[in-house]
């Protein structure tokens, strides 16, 4: 199983910007999730999906949106870049309930110049 | 914001030496999670705790849910040079509705020196 991947890895972004950041899962879990990572402040939920169909916003929403139009995929869009949106993202997934933890991907280190 | 506390920030101890973090919350969790990170790669569950009192242990780590339910703590006996990295705790309410949420600690930093 390949878990969680997301794609890309890297990216440098200008000001103003749109992108796109992609996450599949392959372990058919209901629930995902998409957080950011800053130094110091652990992992702050951006938005999060209980199936398909079904998003709902977390702690840190402004300047991004989602969907989720299938089980396997939660695609996290930038709207328009901004500095403050430099970060690492990790997208997870679990089953319903997360009551086994939630599965991490490996991230996508975003820097907006 | 956050609601967790997490402690200490960082720590640097030597190959062999236990270490202890701990989380605090002002409200209550229903799960406790214990994770770790690695350069450059995501978090990994080490440790998950569903009941107020439990101590649950998975090889040199053990970890507790406390009675309140309103904190955790995290043991690593005899350290090892692998066990370098951040270490998260994070809670879980379920809301029935609309699903459960993962709030984070900001992180421990562990080094451990050879």
């Amino acid at each position: 199983n390949a878990g969680v991947t997301q794609t890309p890895k890297f990216q440098v972004l200008k000001t103003g910007q749109s992108m796109t950041l992609q996450c599949a899962q392959d372990m058919n879990h209901e629930y995902m999730s998409w957080y950011r990572q800053d130094p110091g402040m652990g992992l702050r939920l951006i938005h999060y999906s209980v199936g398909a169909g079904i998003t709902d916003q977390g702690e840190v929403p402004n300047g991004y949106n989602v969907s989720r139009s299938t089980t396997e995929d939660f695609p996290l869009r930038l709207l328009s870049a901004a500095p403050s949106q430099t970060s690492v993202y990790f997208c997870a997934s679990s089953y319903r309930g997360g009551a086994l933890g939630y599965t991490f991907g490996s991230g996508t280190r975003l820097t907006v110049v | 914001g956050q609601q967790l506390n997490q402690s200490p920030q960082s720590m640097f101890i030597q190959e062999g030496e236990d270490v202890s973090m701990n989380c605090t919350s002002s409200s209550i969790f229903n799960t406790w999670l214990w994770y770790k990170q690695d350069p450059g790669e995501g978090p990994v569950l080490l440790i998950a705790l569903y009941k107020a009192g439990e101590l649950t242990s998975n090889g040199r780590l053990t970890a507790q849910f406390g009675i309140t339910r309103k904190d955790s703590f995290l043991n690593i006996s005899a350290s090892i040079p692998s066990d370098v990295g951040i270490y998260f705790c994070a809670g879980q309410k379920r809301k029935e509705t609309s699903g459960s949420r993962l709030t984070f600690g900001e992180g421990t930093q562990l080094t451990v020196n050879p």
